[in-house]
């Protein structure tokens, strides 16, 4: 079974800083990870996807993904007050349950003027 | 993204009492469909899978008597929770998968509260 593992946190950065928000999984074998953002009472909305060892860059998001260690991160660039929201780490099902998702449990990021 | 709509996003319903919740896909046929529940202060948890004109599967814990769910077509999906309990009450996502199956869709959520 995938399990997912995330520091709940909270975790706190002045406003302009950079948020670092890790992941970690049991499956070796998972290809591709997902990062949402929610905000409280919506439904997740994804900012990135990665599945390459490396780095993957979105505007002033940074996602970096090393299978080896079975690490994947999310690094929040020039931090704002709307980027205040809890962080979820999901990997995807194998075949054709792609859409199936094991969710990390969340990092709760509070960024403030 | 794909367009999905989900209502109602909040319900108040008395214990004992029905609730459904719609979920449809409204640009892409959804083959299968994930439902999931959110307890307060917890991530998502996956309650069960459909895939259109088949009987649901569900994850392990989950009611399948309690959490009726129907996808009789490839453009909508019910959740009915039966007998609601306040134990019930959570933050319920649907997310259709269409026949690519290439990224997650989640509808807007249904707050139910039951009291």
């Amino acid at each position: 079974q995938k399990e997912v593992e995330q520091n709940s946190g909270p975790l706190s950065v002045p406003e302009g800083a950079i948020a670092s928000l890790n992941c970690t999984y049991s499956d070796r074998g998972s290809q591709s990870f997902f990062w949402y953002r929610q905000y409280s009472g919506k439904s997740p909305e994804l900012i990135m996807f990665i599945y390459s060892n490396g780095d993957k860059e979105d505007g002033r998001f940074t996602a970096q993904l090393n299978k080896a260690s079975q690490y994947v991160s999310l690094l929040i660039r020039d931090s704002q007050p709307s980027d205040s929201a809890t962080y979820l780490c999901a990997v995807p099902g194998g075949g054709t349950s792609y859409g199936k998702l094991t969710f990390g449990q969340g990092t709760i990021l509070t960024v403030h003027p | 993204g794909a367009v999905v709509s989900q209502h109602p996003s909040w319900v108040i319903c008395k214990s004992g009492t029905s609730v459904k919740i719609e979920c449809r896909s409204l640009d892409f046929q959804a083959t299968t469909m994930f439902w999931y529940r959110q307890f307060p202060k917890q991530s998502l948890m996956l309650m069960a899978t459909s895939n259109e004109g088949s009987k649901a599967t569900y994850e392990q814990g989950v009611e399948k008597d309690k959490f009726l769910i129907n996808h009789a077509s490839l453009t909508l999906s019910t959740l009915t929770v039966t007998s609601a309990h306040p134990e019930d009450s959570s933050f319920y996502i649907c997310s259709p998968q269409g026949y690519l199956g290439t990224e997650a869709f989640f509808g807007q959520g249904t707050r139910l509260t039951v009291v």
